[in-house]
């Protein structure tokens, strides 16, 4: 079945740290792949997405390529801020079907 | 616009209780989700309708957990009896298409004591 591997957590950066999450997939065919971010004591927020091989999503300074070759959809950024901290999920849908398949979250924590 | 509505934000009950969770997805998505959150177990998919019809219920976790969405603006997740196993954040979703981004609630944030 299709599933989203992350890289483990946690990840501990200083503030203007380059920032990167490891994020997997295995799936069938061609899936839509996304990051969402979840601030503490919130609901999970999209981050950003790609629909399709070489799509590179990006917002708030963060992005990620959809690598079919490598089955990867890293999320990076070049320059974190302690307003980053938070835990991002990668997730992904396929075939049709309104439900995702969500990885188990990396919690970044950013030190000024 | 309105994003997805939750209500409680917070419920603290006594074991046994009967809990009601709410919620009120965007106006014009067409499938709703319910997911509940634990340190232990991450974020785990519970029940998930399309057109108010449930389609897959198989991450409930057993029969005290019950959920329905009688209209297209409203669903329910209820629990009873609740035990302490349940404390959790349960969140809701909704998303207008597949292969489309879910949008999340601010989660009901459960105690059982």
């Amino acid at each position: 079945g299709n599933s989203v591997t992350q890289m483990e957590g946690p990840v501990t950066l200083s503030e203007e740290a380059f920032l990167t999450i490891n994020c997997t997939y295995t799936a069938t065919g061609y899936p839509s792949l996304f990051w969402y971010v979840q601030y503490p004591g919130e609901g999970l927020q999209l981050l950003l997405k790609a629909t399709k091989a070489d799509d590179k999503g990006s917002n708030k300074g963060f992005e990620a390529t959809y690598r079919k070759e490598t089955t990867s959809f890293h999320l990076e950024k070049g320059s974190v801020q302690v307003s980053d901290s938070a835990v991002y999920f990668c997730a992904l849908s396929q075939g049709g079907s309104e439900k995702l398949v969500f990885g188990k979250g990396t919690k970044l924590t950013v030190n000024p | 616009d309105a994003g997805v509505i939750q209500s409680p934000r917070h419920e603290v009950t006594e074991m046994g209780q009967e809990v009601t969770l709410r919620c009120k997805p965007i106006s014009g998505h067409n499938s709703l989700f319910w997911y509940r959150q634990t340190m232990m177990r991450g974020l785990e998919l519970l029940i998930y309708f399309n057109n108010n019809v449930p389609i897959d219920d198989s991450g409930m976790p057993e029969d005290r957990f019950s959920a329905k969405m009688p209209n297209a603006s409203f669903s329910t997740l209820k629990i009873q009896p609740s035990e302490p196993r349940d404390s959790a954040v349960y969140f809701c979703a909704s998303t207008s298409t597949a292969n489309q981004p879910q949008h999340f609630g601010d989660g009901t944030r459960l105690s059982i004591l």
